[in-house]
């Protein structure tokens, strides 16, 4: 069975600069996370999804985050504009059961 | 909010001994699950636990859910150079929203061959 997928696995961009990451969960999930990772810290909530309809989004940033999934398999968070702070691994999860999470490889964001 | 704390922070250990780690809260949680992330890869799922006093291996890994639902333990037996990474802790809250893990700092493993 095939993982959970995420693009790029890398980005560097200057702040004030627009990013946007790519996540493919594992068939037949239905639920969908996506986490900020900051050095040295456990993941962070930022949105869960349920099919296409966001579930919790309380502690998403929404001035510069946006994330959507349309379909209701594949999704993409975008920030923009970037700061440095901002600069974190991006780990996309999913769920068969909305409990059990399995994550992503992740995206490491560096904003300089 | 709530939080787990999750302890050690690291420890640096012989290759073949064993290893304790725990996570604890003053508050409840229904699920804990237990992720090891390597350098450079997302966490990667190695038990999950469901029930309060419920005791689960994975091979070398046992991990028990605490009978107070407050806390949960991960004992790593033999440990081996591969055994090195993150452990974290993840909970559910009692009462939370569904999928709403919190999860812990994480504990450093560091074993020496």
């Amino acid at each position: 069975e095939a993982g959970v997928a995420q693009s790029p696995r890398y980005k560097i961009i200057e702040k004030r600069q627009s990013v946007a990451f790519w996540c493919n969960p594992i068939s037949g999930h239905a639920t969908l996370y996506w986490y900020q990772q900051i050095l040295g810290q456990g993941p962070k909530l930022l949105i869960q999804f349920q099919n296409n309809g966001v579930v919790d989004d309380s502690q998403l940033p929404k001035d510069r985050f946006s994330a959507e999934r349309l379909k209701g398999v594949d999704s993409t968070l975008k920030i923009q504009p970037a700061k440095l702070e901002d600069s974190a691994v991006y780990l996309c999860a999913s769920s068969f059961n909305g409990v059990t999470q399995y994550f992503g490889p992740g995206t490491r964001l560096l904003v300089l | 909010g709530q939080q787990l704390n999750q302890s050690p922070q690291s420890m640096f250990i012989q290759e073949g001994e064993d290893v304790s780690m725990n996570c604890t809260s003053s508050s409840i949680f229904n699920t804990w699950l237990w992720y090891k992330q390597d350098p450079g890869e997302g966490p990667v799922l190695l038990i999950a636990l469901y029930k309060a006093g419920e005791l689960t291996s994975n091979g070398r890994l046992t991990a028990q859910f605490g009978i107070t639902r407050k806390d949960s333990f991960l004992n790593i037996s033999a440990s081996i150079p591969s055994d090195v990474g993150i452990y974290f802790c993840a909970g559910l809250p009692g009462g939370g929203s569904q999928g709403n893990l919190i999860f812990g700092k994480g504990t450093k493993l560091s074993v020496k061959p």
